[in-house]
């Protein structure tokens, strides 16, 4: 049974441009969270989809877009990098709105 | 105030010892508590997930919630080498508010042979 799978592993950016990350749930799930993990600090919630909508959203920018796909799978899409947009991003899958959601190994960006 | 909170630590204890972890919180609609494991450069595994107040036990682990005191805890019972990682606590209000998880920052353990 595959888990939840994020690609790319990471990358580097320079600052201005737009990067997309993309995630796969586990398989049976049909819920996408996105997560922005800082060094040192906890995952912070970016949004969720469920049913190709944006259902939820934390507090971020207009930058940070996203998509979900009828397969479930997704998209995070950032505009105009900044330097503190260097993090770990991390997706979760669930069942619904079922609040146990897995989280895939993360992409690591670094934008210079 | 963060509506989250959890001592970074870091926390070493020798193997065998009894772990305690914890974590505080502010917001009185949190409903639903989680703790997860996280490895370096790794994403976080789930651990424990407890509904409301009580106890959950799982092998070596044990998870408290006290929302009266707005406190949960997670006990690793003889802990192992293999148990050294980041610890976040991670809680969420239910359904009706969204299911966003909120994060305490982690607490770093480390566990010595």
């Amino acid at each position: 049974d595959a888990g939840v799978t994020q690609s790319p592993t990471h990358l580097i950016k320079t600052r201005g441009q737009q990067v997309t990350l993309r995630c796969s749930p586990k398989s049976g799930h049909d819920t996408v969270s996105w997560y922005q993990q800082a060094l040192g600090q906890g995952p912070q919630f970016i949004f969720q989809y469920y049913e190709e909508e944006e259902r939820q959203r934390g507090n971020f920018p207009d930058r940070f877009s996203g998509h979900q796909f009828p397969n479930y799978s997704s998209e995070l899409n950032v505009n105009a990098l900044l330097l503190g947009d260097s993090a770990l991003y991390l997706c979760a899958s669930s069942v619904g709105f079922q609040e146990t959601q897995y989280f895939g190994p993360g992409t690591r960006l670094l934008v210079l | 105030q963060k509506e989250v909170e959890q001592d970074p630590g870091p926390l070493s204890v020798p193997e065998g010892a009894i772990v305690s972890l914890n974590c505080t919180y502010s917001n009185s609609a949190f409903q639903y508590f989680m703790w997860y494991r996280q490895y370096s450069r790794k994403g976080p595994e789930l651990l424990m997930y407890t509904y409301s107040s009580g106890n959950k036990e799982d092998g070596r682990f044990t998870a408290q919630v006290d929302k009266s005191s707005k406190y949960i805890s997670l006990f690793i019972r003889d802990s192992q080498p293999s148990d050294s990682a980041t610890y976040l606590c991670a809680m969420s209000a239910g359904k009706q508010a969204g299911t966003a998880l909120i994060f305490g920052k982690g607490t770093t353990l480390s566990v010595s042979s």
